[in-house]
């Protein structure tokens, strides 16, 4: 009973392709997110998404676009994939944000070639 | 501070030792504060929400304080086992969106 999936695991793929990565929760959370652990392995927010509400980190190029079909779905679109996209993306969902515990999917590695 | 600073950067002890390590924050408009644990290969865990000054919380032999008066928490290990090896994340909310902004963690190792 896996709180927080994301599929793939890995992704492997040339630079200028188009690829997504799919994050479910089954937890009832209002609250989805997006991190990239960069390659210092710092994680950094890149969107979060609560009732319809979508806040972008402004650092994040907008090739990267998150889509939610439902509450229990957060899924990551990535265009025109560059050398420097290549990193660990990590799913969250929490009830709220702030002041909840974030719950973390396994992660994606993505590599671009 | 701007954000979340974490120290020291890693650390390494004997198994037995107990340990701590520092999560330093802006004293300003504190909202909240997380401790997450983070091994290699896996996804970060869950260890506290804390939210009140004067705050301590416990899980096992980990246990958490927090003064947001001086803008600093400490993460306590009693009696590090091998498998406490991880690295141990602090975070604080910011934003209208309450977005979590992630320190660059610190390091533990425990060896046997």
């Amino acid at each position: 009973d896996t709180a927080v999936s994301q599929t793939p695991k890995y992704l492997v793929t040339q630079m200028g392709n188009d690829k997504s990565i799919k994050c479910e929760q089954n937890l009832g959370h209002d609250t989805m997110y997006w991190y990239k652990q960069d390659s210092k392995k710092f994680l950094k927010i890149m969107f979060s998404y609560n009732n319809k509400e979508l806040i972008i980190n402004e650092t994040v190029p907008n090739r990267f676009s998150p889509k939610s079909p439902d509450k229990a779905h957060l899924n990551l679109h990535i265009n025109s994939l560059e050398l420097g996209d290549s990193a660990v993306y990590f799913c969250a969902s929490s009830p709220m944000p702030g002041r909840d515990t974030q719950y973390f999917g396994p992660g994606t590695r993505l590599t671009v070639l | 501070i701007l954000n979340v600073e974490q120290s020291p950067q890693s650390l390494h002890v004997q198994e037995g030792d107990s340990t701590n390590f520092t999560c330093s924050f802006p004293s300003s408009n504190f909202y909240a504060l997380h401790w997450y644990r983070w091994e290699t290969a896996k996804s970060p865990e869950a260890l506290f929400v804390m939210t009140l000054n004067g705050d301590e919380k416990k899980k096992g032999r980990i246990s958490a304080t927090l003064n947001t008066k001086e803008g600093y928490s400490y993460l306590y290990i009693k009696g590090s086992q091998p498998e406490d090896s991880a690295t141990y994340l602090c975070a604080r909310p910011t934003g209208s969106a309450r977005q979590l902004t992630f320190g660059s963690g610190t390091q533990l190792t425990v060896l046997p």
